[in-house]
């Protein structure tokens, strides 16, 4: 069973123009909502991350929507350039022992064309 | 100097072998972890070493043994190889305290199986 659904599989946008990914959890103890980029031949590398208290964070072009009552999450890259072009995955973690187990979504490729 | 390194970075063997994938990480982190990424890009944790003690282990075939000699390196051994095993497969290190659970990933080490 995924325990993370994330939409679209993949995602074209007009550079300039908002990107949109969205992800749906489950498991109500998940306390931590990072998005991960990809590049291709790369691992993935932190983007931006959430915690539950808060129904948003922003970071430059990036922001998180976080809306707990309907356990959904989305990013949005605003002004989005060719450069932002990667696969973006969505994950949610929470505290095992010892150690996070972070479950990630399916990922989204996303294309950003001049 | 790279933060979480993995060695060999592409892998080509034939069915039936046993290979190895070591990772290395300089920073200090006392949380290591192998995800395995299928063809589709979807990111699925197979194990997690805490202080060199195993904390996770997935549904992942006794054929995969990783090993922790210490808290800085985390290797993987396949044994008698399958085609369904080529995946790239990627390290990451966390630090374990609470609050602080960013995986930081190597650039993956590419597996095919013929």
């Amino acid at each position: 069973q995924q325990q993370v659904k994330q939409s679209p599989q993949s995602l074209i946008v007009q550079k300039g123009g908002i990107s949109i990914i969205n992800c749906a959890y489950e498991n109500t103890a998940f306390d931590y909502f990072p998005w991960y980029q990809q590049f291709p031949g790369k691992g993935p590398a932190l983007l931006i991350a959430i915690r539950p208290d808060v129904s948003e964070k922003k970071e430059g072009r990036f922001t998180i929507s976080f809306n707990k009552s309907a356990k959904q999450f989305s990013l949005h890259i605003m002004d989005s350039q060719p450069g932002d072009s990667a696969t973006y995955f969505c994950a949610a973690s929470k505290r095992g022992a010892g150690s996070y187990q972070l479950t990630f979504g399916k990922g989204t490729k996303l294309s950003v064309i001049p | 100097d790279t933060a979480v390194s993995q060695t060999p970075k592409y892998l080509v063997t034939q069915m039936g072998n046993d290979k190895s994938i070591k990772c290395e990480q300089n920073l200090g982190h006392d949380t290591m972890y192998w995800y395995k990424q299928d063809s589709k890009k979807f990111l699925k944790i197979m194990f997690s070493y805490n202080n060199k003690e195993l904390i996770i282990n997935e549904t992942v075939p006794n054929r995969f043994s990783p090993k922790s000699p210490d808290k800085a390196h985390l290797n993987l051994h396949i044994n008698s190889l399958e085609l369904g095993d080529s995946a790239v497969y990627f390290c990451a290190s966390s630090q374990g305290q609470p609050g602080a659970n960013v995986l930081t990933f190597g650039a993956g080490s590419r597996l095919t199986v013929l």
